[in-house]
Parts: C-alpha cells; sequence; structure tokens
C-alpha cells in the first residue's frame, strides 16, 4: 500500500510563504497533483504534473518534487488562501490516492 | 462552461440502497474518464471508484468492492453509482470528478459540488 503523509496543519502570516509537504516512497518518481478545498466547497485543482498549475491558478502556487517529498509552496499567502490541500498521486499497490490533508490557517 | 451536477442522496437505512447520478455538460462527456471521491463528515478526501471514457476499464476502492457498481450512459451525458448494502460508514458527500487520464487514473481537473448520503436508521 502507498502512503501519503502530510502535516494536519500550517499556520503563515499573510504576505508570507506556505510550505505544505507530501511525503511518499520514492514520491519524486511520481507524478503528484495538488488540490485547494474551501469549507463547505468541492476540491479544486491547483497544481498537476508536480508543478504545473491549471488555467485560472494565480502563479503564487507553485509545486516541487523529488525524492520522497513533495512540496505545495503558496506565496504571498492571502487570507483567501485559507483552506485544507491535499496531494494525491496514483499508485497501483494502492486505493487511496489522496493524502491525508493540511489544513492552511491565515494567521 | 464546463459543469457536473451530481444528484441521487438522502437518507437510507443501513442496507439499503440508493442510485447517484453525475450530469455533464459543456464538453464532451464520451472522452474523458470519471471518478467518483467522497468526503464524509470532518474527514479526508476518498476515492471510491473509476470508470474509463468507454467503460472498459474499471476500479474500486477496496471498502467499496462487491457493494458498488459505477456506470455511465456517453448518450445520456451522465455518470452513475449504484450503491448496495450501504453502512453506516458510507455516510458522506459524493463527488464526481472528471478524470484526465486514458485508460488509468490520473488527476481531476473537474468537480461537481456534490450529493450527501446519509445512511442511518
Amino acid at each position: 500500500s502507498y502512503v501519503l503523509t502530510q502535516p494536519p496543519s500550517v499556520s503563515v502570516a499573510p504576505g508570507q510563504t506556505a510550505r505544505i509537504t507530501c511525503g511518499g516512497n520514492n514520491i519524486g518518481s511520481k507524478s503528484v497533483h495538488w488540490y485547494q478545498q474551501k469549507p463547505g466547497q468541492a476540491p479544486v485543482l491547483v497544481v498537476y504534473d508536480d508543478s504545473d498549475r491549471p488555467s485560472g491558478i494565480p502563479e503564487r502556487f507553485s509545486g516541487s518534487n523529488s525524492g520522497n517529498t513533495a512540496t505545495l509552496t503558496i506565496s504571498r499567502v492571502e487570507a483567501g488562501d485559507e483552506a485544507d490541500y491535499y496531494c494525491q498521486v496514483w499508485d497501483s499497490s494502492s486505493d487511496h490516492p489522496f493524502g491525508t490533508g493540511t489544513k492552511v490557517t491565515v494567521l | 462552461e464546463v459543469q457536473l451536477v451530481e444528484s441521487g442522496g438522502g437518507l437510507v437505512q443501513p442496507g439499503g440502497s440508493l442510485r447517484l447520478s453525475c450530469a455533464a455538460s459543456g464538453f464532451t462527456f464520451s472522452s474523458y474518464s470519471m471518478n467518483w471521491v467522497r468526503q464524509a463528515p470532518g474527514k479526508g478526501l476518498e476515492w471510491v471508484s473509476y470508470i474509463s471514457s468507454s467503460s472498459s476499464t474499471i476500479y474500486y476502492a477496496d471498502s467499496v468492492k462487491g457493494r458498488f457498481t459505477i456506470s455511465r450512459d456517453n448518450a445520456k451525458n451522465s455518470l452513475y453509482l449504484q450503491m448496495n448494502s450501504l453502512r453506516a460508514e458510507d455516510t458522506a458527500v459524493y463527488y464526481c470528478a472528471r478524470d484526465l487520464g486514458a485508460g488509468t487514473p490520473y488527476y481531476m481537473d473537474v468537480w461537481g459540488k456534490g450529493t450527501t448520503v446519509t445512511v442511518s436508521s
């Protein structure tokens, strides 16, 4: 089974940088995707294929992936970025493609 | 506008059945694979099932295998989830989501707003 581990919470001041990690065995060899979910809303894709952004997603959202850790970075954090964030990886050994989720709090 | 709209949720007793639907619009439904993803109250996202564009490839999470059946009708631009032998732990918001994979799950770029399923006596 392939397990994706995320920190339960990350706190960041407005204007600063938030980094959300997603740990998995040799995750650097896989494609990682990230979703943002605000309370009461459906998830929204914010990064796909490690570091690509869908149209309409601000450049402040970026991703990287190497070794055993993938990272979603949110630069110049705004109050509207407060949400839960999930990484996602498909692996044939697991039917749990989503990470545990990280709650981002803007102080 | 690309849109997915789920329906069919509701309150059902343990052991009962429910059929969810997802109506797609604004894109060529028959060209895309689809997923069902659920989220229990206060919990994270849980993938439920995947179906390829032609229905030739179908996958289920172990937690629903043998109880849930995914299907689609490309002529009606619709995705379905037949849920039988429902349990309390199936209580969740169920989302349908478009998949960018071709025959293999990949990532989900369009999501519906979800429909709520509550399993309780």
